[in-house]
């Protein structure tokens, strides 16, 4: 019963560089999105997918993007990393029809930090 | 403005003190309101959705309500394993793909 699962789960970038962080569910849920959590902060929601082909913008889409071939799998790609984008992001999922009712499925996180 | 406020930020407690934790919202045309367990270093556990005011909702040592303007966490009789921070979140009426969440309250209990 792997759920949601996230890589990596910790990871260092400079300024500039550009990387994909990893989320894959096996539970055949049409509804992904993606969040960052700040220290003093609730967390926020960067972008969101309600299945394959779909993706719409969250609360703070900028500097990333995202794409949804699949059913399972949701990646965030960072285009040029930047210090304010140091975070821990964590991916999400749940079946569309009930939305977040029936509660949504977290993965264990990334954490990043950009020097 | 949709938004949530958790109240304390912090809470500590010996084993067996119960109290409750606050969850204030205000948002247009409340959907559902959740509440989310988090340990450190880990995602958000889903605890409940309570859906209307006047709603309870129990999980071992936990229940929760919901009145029109807020929430409550009730931990009654709290072991130390219960030690975590825990969320809560809403969902509006207006937007039920987008959840907002709360900065959570960071709870610890002492033997």
């Amino acid at each position: 019963n792997a759920g949601v699962t996230q890589t990596p789960k910790f990871q260092v970038l400079k300024t500039g560089q550009s990387m994909t962080l990893q989320c894959a569910q096996d539970m055949n849920h049409e509804y992904m999105s993606w969040y960052r959590q700040d220290p003093g902060m609730g967390l926020r929601l960067i972008h969101y997918s309600v299945g394959a082909g779909i993706t719409d913008q969250g609360e703070v889409p900028n500097g990333y993007n995202v794409s949804r071939s699949t059913t399972e799998d949701f990646p965030l790609r960072l285009l040029s990393a930047a210090p304010s984008q140091t975070s821990v992001y964590f991916c999400a999922s749940s079946y569309r029809r009930q939305g977040a009712l029936g509660g949504y499925t977290f993965g264990s996180g990334t954490r990043l930090t950009v020097v | 403005e949709d938004q949530v406020t958790q109240s304390p930020e912090a809470l500590r407690l010996q084993e067996g003190e119960s109290s409750s934790l606050n969850c204030s919202y205000t948002v247009s045309g409340l959907r559902g309101l959740f509440w989310y367990r988090q340990d450190p270093g880990k995602g958000p556990e889903f605890l409940f959705t309570l859906y209307s005011a006047g709603e309870e909702k129990e999980k071992e040592r936990l229940k929760a309500t919901l009145t029109k303007k807020e929430s409550f966490l009730h931990i009654t009789a709290p072991k130390p394993e219960d030690s975590a921070t825990y969320l809560c979140a809403v969902q509006a009426g207006h937007n039920t793909d987008k959840l907002i969440f709360g900065t959570g309250t960071r709870l610890q209990v002492f033997p």
